[in-house]
């Protein structure tokens, strides 16, 4: 079974203080990792898929990291429009149907 | 954002009653999810579909059905409503090649 654990649960941050979100994963080969950006009361954003180790993706002040046993999500110097949970989901190899398996998030919280 | 609408956004029902939720896509795509949403458990998929009549369980799949007759509609049926089944549902689609899943603005169940 796939399994995906996310850490740490919150995050609470200075404007400008840069730091990590870590998501380690279990999976029977994997054919992507996703990360997710969640705001209250909306739906899952898509931000990156990561296919192999090494693999590196960046998007404003968001960088996504590859290893073959976790992913990083570094937020570099955040501002308070960075708060938000973000999610972290796997994809196998064998799944016929691109079925994904997530994480239970990470909330993290910019203040100015 | 992809085109993807749910209805109804909110729904308070009684225990025992059926509810219905739709996930309408204008995207065309292929592969739609029903999701659920609940504080520590992250997103844990309940149905899903990969063709007009096509569709298989997930992982909580328990007390629910689906039913998608048309490419661009998904509904999601809670026969007799549980309190176990308040949560947030969301849909997602997805096309063939795995660039992830996109999601919809979720709808907020509540069963007293």
């Amino acid at each position: 079974e796939d399994q995906v654990t996310q850490s740490p649960e919150a995050l609470r941050l200075q404007e400008g203080e840069s730091s990590s979100l870590n998501c380690s994963y279990t999976v029977s080969g994997l054919r992507g990792l996703f990360w997710y950006r969640q705001d209250p009361g909306k739906g899952p954003e898509f931000l990156f898929t990561l296919y192999s180790a090494g693999e590196e993706k960046e998007k404003e002040r968001l960088k996504a990291t590859l290893t073959k046993k976790e992913s990083f999500l570094h937020i570099t110097a955040p501002k308070p429009e960075d708060s938000a949970t973000y999610l972290c989901a796997v994809q196998a190899l064998r799944s016929n149907d691109y079925k994904l398996s997530f994480g239970a998030g990470t909330t993290v919280t910019v203040r100015a | 954002d992809a085109g993807i609408t749910q209805s109804p956004r909110h729904k308070v029902t009684e225990t025992g009653t059926p509810v219905t939720l739709r996930c309408h896509q204008t995207e065309n795509h292929r592969y739609m999810y029903w999701y659920r949403q609940d504080p520590g458990h992250g997103l844990r998929l309940i149905h899903y579909s990969y063709g007009v009549k096509d569709t298989d369980k997930g992982e909580v799949s328990d007390g629910y059905s689906v039913s998608r007759s048309k490419t661009e509609d998904f509904l999601l049926t809670l026969e007799s409503a549980t309190s176990s089944q308040t949560s947030v549902y969301f849909c997602a689609i997805s096309e063939i090649n795995p660039e992830g899943q996109f999601f919809g603005p979720g709808t907020r169940l509540t069963v007293l």
